[in-house]
């Protein structure tokens, strides 16, 4: 079954520390990317995606995330985290096969920002 | 815009209640959805809608359904609540297909007991 993995449930870190969340898919077809980022007590908002083309991607707040087609991932990162960063990470993708598919949630990474 | 509204914020049912989770969008997206978010499990799928007229299911469908009757509003009923429908609910909006970048609303928590 086409699903998404996130490698990590919960992730502390100090401020100015950098930051990698890994994303991995499991269908060697045509895909689209998401990050989404939901901050405490917020709803869900979309941090970058991925569609075609070059496969470094920036975002919004200075988060970037590269798209690997050889090991099917598609990892965040920001080389500096602020404590305003703490919210929890969910890496998203929608398959296109013979018809395209619906959005798949990973499993979400809560990120902790120590000031 | 006001974007994606939900109502209620909180909802605490007993179990064999029902109840209607309302979704408004002022967008003009064809694209709507209903995720639940349960602790350490992302968001699952619903049911989703491509038009006014035309609902189907998602991922996890049982013991909901939903009607599409205009563009704006996509509401989510629960018949016979059961304490496993305890969740945050989501609802979605994108103006294309799913590929697109959905828009969410700020969630319904609601609890079964």
């Amino acid at each position: 079954a086409q699903s998404v993995s996130q490698h990590n449930h919960h992730v502390i870190l100090s401020e100015a520390a950098s930051l990698e969340l890994g994303c991995n898919y499991s269908y060697g077809g045509t895909v689209n990317l998401f990050w989404y980022v939901q901050y405490p007590g917020q709803h869900l908002q979309l941090l970058l995606k991925y569609f075609s083309g070059d496969p470094l991607v920036k975002g919004i707040k200075g988060f970037e995330a590269e798209f690997i087609k050889s090991k099917f991932s598609f990892n965040l990162r920001k080389p500096s985290v602020q404590w305003s960063d703490t919210a929890e990470y969910f890496c998203a993708v929608v398959y296109y096969g013979g018809s395209q598919g619906n959005l798949i949630f990973g499993k979400g990474t809560k990120l902790s920002v120590k000031p | 815009n006001a974007g994606v509204t939900q109502t209620p914020k909180f909802r605490i049912l007993k179990i064999g209640q029902s109840m209607t989770l309302q979704c408004t969008q002022d967008m003009n997206h064809n694209y709507m959805y209903w995720y639940r978010q349960d602790p350490g499990m992302g968001l699952k799928l619903i049911y989703y809608s491509v038009g006014a007229g035309i609902t189907d299911k998602g991922e996890v469908p049982n013991g909901y359904n939903v009607s599409r009757s205009t563009t704006e509003d996509f509401p989510l009923r629960l018949e016979l609540a059961a304490p496993s429908q305890t969740s945050v609910y989501f609802c979605a909006s994108s103006y294309r297909s799913p590929g697109a970048e959905q828009y969410f609303g700020p969630g319904t928590r609601l609890t079964v007991t």
